[in-house]
């Protein structure tokens, strides 16, 4: 595998339900990025973890968890979630958070959807 | 606030040229980006600029002015695969990428 992988690519779920997202990123980047992607809307950045430590919690509901065990991985625990938050989930990774030239690099993305 | 303005859609012929302009106000500037994106898959990096002036790269070719607060991407010889949704972000003083909503390009026959 190489790049980033994203497991499931599409994701039906209750509000009652938990889930978890996965991202694996195989570059050896030091920073991964949790992104919300909705139609028309800019990328919303939820999460940074930069050597394994959050940097970054963008006023995210805790009805999403994080969760990043090493650097080559990265985790979306999703717990009563809402209709409103069906969007596309995109994971990212770069060589560090910062820093002016720090290109991220993507994974394709699960399709979730609340009913 | 932070804010980055890109057109929403924009429709142009195979074989011809399109630009496509991004504007920004940000708190600070340490480069801009621009990302494609084809329907259903990730973004990925076209361009990076942090200096003014022109950075060609083959059919596609980016500008920057940092005093206008301005940028665009210019694609050269459309094919039927540059159709796609193409991003703006840039990077601000606290190295947070602020990303602009997309322009959806439909390239016609």
């Amino acid at each position: 595998e190489t790049g980033v992988t994203q497991t499931p690519r599409h994701l039906v779920m209750g509000m009652t339900n938990k889930k978890s997202l996965k991202c694996e990123q195989h570059l050896g980047h030091n920073a991964m990025y949790w992104y919300k992607q909705s139609a028309k809307k800019p990328l919303e950045l939820m999460f940074v973890y930069n050597f394994k430590e959050q940097t970054e919690n963008n006023s995210v509901p805790s009805r999403f968890s994080p969760e990043c065990p090493n650097s080559s991985h990265l985790f979306l625990h999703l717990h009563t979630l809402q209709p409103e938050d069906s969007a596309l989930y995109l994971c990212a990774s770069s060589q560090e958070s910062s820093g002016g030239y720090n290109e991220q690099f993507f994974g394709p993305g699960t399709r979730l959807t609340v009913l | 606030g932070q804010n980055i303005d890109q057109p929403t859609e924009m429709t142009a012929t195979e074989g011809a040229i399109v630009q496509i302009n991004c504007t920004y106000q940000t708190s600070g500037f340490n480069g801009l980006f621009w990302y494609q994106q084809h329907a259903g898959e990730a973004p990925t990096f076209l361009s990076y600029n942090v200096l003014d002036g022109l950075e060609e790269k083959g059919r596609f070719s980016s500008f920057l002015s940092r005093s206008k607060g301005y940028s665009y991407l210019l694609l050269k010889e459309l094919q039927m695969k540059d159709s796609a949704s193409y991003l703006c972000a840039v990077v601000d003083s606290n190295y947070q990428l602020i990303w602009g909503a997309g322009t959806k390009l439909i390239i016609k026959p």
